[in-house]
């Protein structure tokens, strides 16, 4: 099987932008959960969707917005960007229940100048 | 809140040493998860410990969870420079979702 994919890999963006995350699960699995790393605070889980609705939200502000599609693809959005939103941007998939561990994807690391 | 605190931060030491890493919270989970993630890659599980008192071992690892399930630790035995990378553990919050300590980052040179 296909690990989790994200795209794109790098992302430079500019204060005030908005930018559009992508994440392709493991097939066959429908959560999808988002997670921001970075070296001061470790991963903080962001949201995760579970059959196109958000199952569960972290304490990060509005926004950071994501959704899923009918075929488990997942997308997350960050709009009027800050620099402290420069991080790694982690999504990760499991089958579904909630003590099965998740499967990462290599993580979109964005850059905000 | 639920936390999960890591110790030591960082950990440097030369190949074939000992060395053992904590992963502590005041808090109980139903069950602990431990990953490695390298440079550049997202997090991969290494094991999973369900069972207080538990001991798992996966070649020179060694894991254990502790009686009451706030704690857990893990040996590596003889270490290699492959064994480079940050260890996570990670826990299933009250809402469901896995919350994770911040790390340990080990290096192991040759």
């Amino acid at each position: 099987k296909a690990g989790v994919t994200q795209t794109p890999r790098y992302l430079i963006k500019t204060r005030g932008q908005q930018v559009t995350l992508s994440c392709s699960p493991i097939s066959g699995h429908r959560s999808v959960s988002w997670y921001q790393q970075t070296p001061g605070q470790g991963l903080q889980f962001l949201f995760e969707y579970f059959s196109e609705t958000q199952r569960n939200k972290g304490n990060f502000p509005g926004r950071f917005s994501g959704r899923q599609f009918s075929n488990s693809r997942s997308e997350m959005n960050v709009s009027t960007l800050e620099l402290g939103d420069s991080a790694l941007y982690l999504c990760a998939s499991r089958e579904g229940a909630r003590n099965s561990p998740l499967h990462f994807g290599n993580g979109t690391r964005l850059t905000v100048t | 809140t639920q936390l999960l605190e890591q110790s030591p931060q960082f950990l440097s030491i030369q190949e074939g040493e000992n060395l053992t890493v904590y992963c502590n919270s005041s808090s109980v989970f139903s069950s602990l998860q431990w990953y490695r993630q390298e440079p550049g890659e997202g997090p991969v599980l290494l094991v999973t410990v369900v069972t207080g008192g538990e001991v798992k071992k996966l070649k020179r690892l060694t894991f254990q969870f502790g009686d009451a399930r706030k704690d857990s630790s893990l040996h590596i035995t003889a270490a290699q420079p492959g064994d480079t990378g940050l260890y996570l553990c990670a826990g299933v919050g009250s809402q469901g979702n896995l919350i994770f300590g911040k790390g340990t980052k080990l290096s192991v040179k040759p």
